[in-house]
């Protein structure tokens, strides 16, 4: 069975303070993995990773995949209380079936 | 702006009486996907279709059942909800080759 699993679970940190949350996986058919940020709402759309080394950055959110080693990370420097959220990764099987599997997801919570 | 809808966002229904979720997209994505995501949990797929295909989990319950009677529609159809089935509700689209999946907000259900 897919298995997708995130560390920390919550993190607590000060405004200006530099976060890096990870995501391993361990999937029969990798095709991509996803990072979303969850408020008290719906998940947004953050990233998709397919190829190992090459980093995503979105302002201060950067992302890379590490195929061999089955992991990603989420980076995000000089933090601000906006980004306390949810941040989900998530795997997309290949084939036709397009189901997304979900790790649990890291709390990161930024204090003033 | 070409967005994914759902109605309500808030439900509250008494144990065993049917309730309806409403999904519309404006995206002409052809995949639409249900998710089911209790407190504190990630996101568990449901079913999904892809077009007219209708893609069960395994473990979906037989109390969930869904349609699609256009591409831009999907319903989800609670036949007889229980106490657990207390949760938000996503549903989410996508295009089959980009793997990305756009989120609603979510129905928030309470059963009673």
């Amino acid at each position: 069975e897919d298995k997708v699993v995130q560390s920390p679970l919550s993190l607590v940190v000060h405004e200006g303070d530099t976060v890096t949350l990870n995501c391993s996986y361990e999937v029969t058919n990798f095709r991509s993995l996803l990072w979303y940020k969850q408020e008290k709402k719906a998940p947004t759309f953050l990233f998709m990773l397919t190829s190992s080394g090459i980093e995503k950055k979105s302002g201060r959110l950067s992302s890379i995949l590490d195929k061999k080693e089955l992991f990603s990370i989420l980076n995000i420097t000089a933090t601000q209380t906006g980004d306390s959220a949810v941040y989900l990764c998530a795997h997309r099987t290949g084939g036709s079936n397009y189901k997304l599997t979900f790790g649990k997801g890291t709390l990161l919570t930024v204090n003033p | 702006d070409a967005m994914v809808i759902q109605n309500p966002r808030y439900q509250v229904t008494q144990f065993g009486k049917p309730v309806t979720l409403s999904c519309s997209q404006t995206l002409n994505h052809n995949v639409m996907y249900w998710y089911q995501q209790k407190s504190s949990q990630a996101p568990k797929l449901l079913f999904h279709y892809y077009d007219k295909d209708f893609n069960n989990e395994a473990d979906t319950p037989d109390n969930f059942q869904s349609r699609r009677p256009n591409t831009s529609f999907c319903f989800l159809d609670i036949r007889s909800p229980g106490l657990g089935d207390t949760a938000m509700y996503l549903c989410a689209t996508s295009t089959g080759l980009a793997g990305e999946q756009y989120f609603g907000p979510g129905t928030r259900l309470t059963v009673t």
